[in-house]
């Protein structure tokens, strides 16, 4: 299994350009999430997707956008790039309704995307 | 809402020595409570996982965290630090499954030699 794999690894924008970050996850979850991660500010939210076909807002989902393709795939877009969305973008997944012992999201290897 | 505070965004320890990383939270119902740790340009992995069980939990890598609702705090410690223990901790709580977690800051732990 490959788990949750993110592409691409690295990306350079101009302000202004859009781009899509991919994600997909072979371990037949349920959930999957978006977050952004910042110096001394942990991880924050940006996206989850609860079930396929369900998107909800996080803590930062202003300037994005995403898609639940599938039960697999789930994408973040930059429709106009900012350089305060320089960041590194993490996508995770998790199971929901299992029981509490089992509980826990797993994480890509994450996006580094610089906005110039 | 939940949130998490770590005390402490650095932390330096010595090889051999003790390990202690600091972790707040609050939260209105009882919380599902994570470890993770990040190494330098890689993902997040689970360290460890409070989901209301034992209290004192164990981990990979010989780290443990002890849940204290009356403190609301899940530290983080291990007897002796290694070299390869030099990374980021984050600390990270939820309040069901299938939410969101709502992570601290992060504590960067170095390792002297």
């Amino acid at each position: 299994n490959a788990g949750v794999t993110q592409t691409p690894k690295f990306q350079v924008l101009k302000t202004g350009q859009s781009m899509t970050l991919q994600c997909a996850q072979d371990m037949n979850h349920n959930s999957m999430y978006w977050y952004r991660q910042d110096p001394g500010m942990g991880l924050r939210l940006i996206y989850y997707s609860a079930s396929e076909g369900t998107t909800d807002k996080g803590e930062v989902p202003n300037g994005y956008n995403v898609s639940r393709l599938n039960k697999r795939e789930f994408s973040l877009r930059l429709e106009s790039a900012a350089p305060s969305q320089t960041s590194v973008y993490f996508c995770a997944s998790s199971e929901v309704g299992r029981d509490r012992a089992s509980y826990e999201q797993y994480f890509g290897p994450g996006t580094r995307l610089t906005v110039t | 809402a939940q949130s998490v505070t770590q005390l402490g965004s650095h932390v330096s320890v010595s090889e051999g020595a003790l390990v202690l990383l600091r972790c707040n939270y609050s939260s209105s119902v009882p919380p599902y409570l994570f470890w993770y740790v990040q190494y330098p340009n890689q993902g997040l992995q689970l360290l460890l996982k409070y989901t209301s069980a034992a209290t004192l939990v164990k981990g990979i890598n010989g780290f443990e965290a002890e849940f204290k609702k009356s403190e609301t705090s899940f530290h983080l410690t291990k007897p002796s630090a290694h070299m390869s223990d030099a990374a980021e901790y984050f600390c990270a709580v939820s309040v069901d499954a299938g939410n969101m977690l709502t992570f601290g800051g992060g504590t960067r732990l170095m390792v002297k030699p």
